[in-house]
């Protein structure tokens, strides 16, 4: 069974630029959720998806936005770039069953962004 | 507010030298408790989940208990292969979020 996949895996954008981050659950997988890790706090949730709809979100500005497609594939977006958005970028999905978010996530590699 | 702590930051140990890595938790209803181990440069990879005090879980050199207040991820004789950073997370039963603890990172020398 493949794993969580995201793209890219590295990327370098300036300030004030956008980028759009992409991730593929594991088959059957209904949740997807992103998290932000860095040295200084650690991996920060973002927000989680279910069934297209964002059903949780975390204190970043609004910035960072999200959605899911009806195949559960999510993307993540922020826009006008600040220096401090560099962080290694999680994608991890979610069996999710009866609609709450279910037992283990499983996390992709990251997207690892620099921002110059 | 809901928060992990865990501890040590760091450590080293020898091969075959057992220990222990704590993560204290507070929240309000906890729903589970995680562990995941990442090694540099690659996502978090699961490697328990524990719902109530008393649970206990094994897996090869790893086996991770849960009290009501904390969480401790025995490793018994370990190989250089085992070091990584461990990672717990609890999720609130209230809010589904998982909330992350900064890890714990392990280096076992042979």
């Amino acid at each position: 069974k493949a794993g969580v996949t995201q793209t890219p895996r590295y990327l370098i954008k300036t300030r004030g630029q956008q980028v759009t981050l992409s991730c593929s659950p594991i088959s059957g997988h209904r949740s997807v959720s992103w998290y932000q890790q860095t040295p200084g706090q650690g991996l920060q949730f973002l927000f989680e998806y279910f069934s297209e709809t964002q059903r949780n979100k975390g204190n970043f500005p609004g910035r960072f936005s999200g959605r899911q497609f009806s195949n559960s594939r999510s993307e993540m977006n922020v826009s006008t770039l600040e220096l401090g958005d560099s962080a290694l970028y999680l994608c991890a999905s979610s069996l999710a069953l009866g609609g709450i978010l279910y037992n283990e996530q499983f996390f992709g590699p990251g997207t690892r962004l620099t921002v110059l | 507010e809901d928060q992990v702590t865990q501890s040590p930051e760091a450590l080293r140990l020898q091969e075959g030298e057992s220990s222990s890595l704590n993560c204290s938790y507070t929240v309000s209803g906890l729903r589970g408790l995680f562990w995941y181990r990442q090694d540099p440069g690659k996502g978090p990879e699961f490697l328990f989940t524990l719902y109530s005090a008393g649970e206990e879980k094994e897996k090869e050199r790893l086996k991770a208990t849960l009290t009501k207040k904390e969480s401790f991820l025995h490793i018994t004789a370990p190989k250089p292969e085992d070091s990584a950073t461990y990672l717990c997370a609890v999720q609130a039963s209230n809010t589904g979020k998982l909330i992350f603890g900064q890890g714990t990172t392990l280096q076992v020398k042979p």
